[in-house]
């Protein structure tokens, strides 16, 4: 149980375009999803809490008009980057929470040329 | 504030090994969750473990063994018997268990094992 899957797994696209990255719970519903990226050798940064029929939460720094995060049911919550720049290109993993424990998905690499 | 140390940024065994990956938390709730999570090569975090802070029984599970202490504030993580396929980066968490606790992780650096054959 507790499943997360992510779609794309990995995505190149062209600087100034923009993409949208899916984070389904395949076994469970899940109110609070969550949105982080990670850099190469280091750890998970928290860009946005995002809760089901409201508005996501975003950590500091992280800039809302340019990472818009939509959770319109218990089991999707989406994250698209737009008009993204090569400063963009990461790893970008979810999580669905349940029960105080979140579970990820396998992440998306993104590679903006 | 809450805070997750991972001194050891990474460790290098020889299969069959025994290896304990240090974890080390600050916080100032009383109720609170402790989490382990591996990362292969692969990218996907698997997570292994939770513990709340009421329950400092050491738990057990296969090769994998967990050792919460309050008192020091750790909650240390031993493999018996390392195999290569442990190697990994491994992230301790922590999440606070408030009522307004939205569920946020705070993950220490992670420890990169490696397991040579």
């Amino acid at each position: 149980g507790a499943v997360v899957s992510q779609h794309p797994s990995w995505v190149i696209c062209k600087s100034g375009t923009s993409v949208k990255i899916e984070c389904r719970s395949l076994d469970f519903q899940a109110t609070t999803m969550f949105w982080y990226r990670q850099f190469p050798k280091q750890s998970l940064m928290l860009m946005a809490t995002s809760n089901e029929g409201s508005k996501a939460t975003y950590e500091q720094g992280v800039e809302k008009d340019k990472f818009l995060i939509n959770h319109a049911s218990l089991t999707l919550s989406t994250l698209t980057v737009t008009s993204a720049h090569p400063e963009d290109s990461s790893f970008y993993i979810c999580s669905a929470s349940i029960a105080h424990t979140q579970y990820f998905g396998p992440g998306t690499r993104l590679t903006v040329l | 504030a809450q805070k997750v140390t991972q001194a050891q940024t990474e460790i290098s065994v020889v299969e069959k090994e025994d290896v304990t990956l240090d974890c080390v938390y600050e916080t100032r709730d009383t109720t609170y969750y402790l989490f382990w999570y591996k990362q292969p090569p692969s990218g996907e975090l698997v997570f292994l473990i939770r513990r709340n802070s009421f329950d400092e029984q050491n738990e057990i599970s296969g090769r994998y063994s967990w050792n919460f202490q309050k008192s020091t504030s750790s909650f240390n993580f031993t493999i018996t018997a390392s195999q290569v396929v442990d190697s990994a980066v491994y992230f301790c968490a922590l999440s606070e268990g408030d009522s307004s606790n939205t569920g946020k992780l705070i993950f220490g650096q992670g420890t990169t094992l490696q397991v040579k054959p």
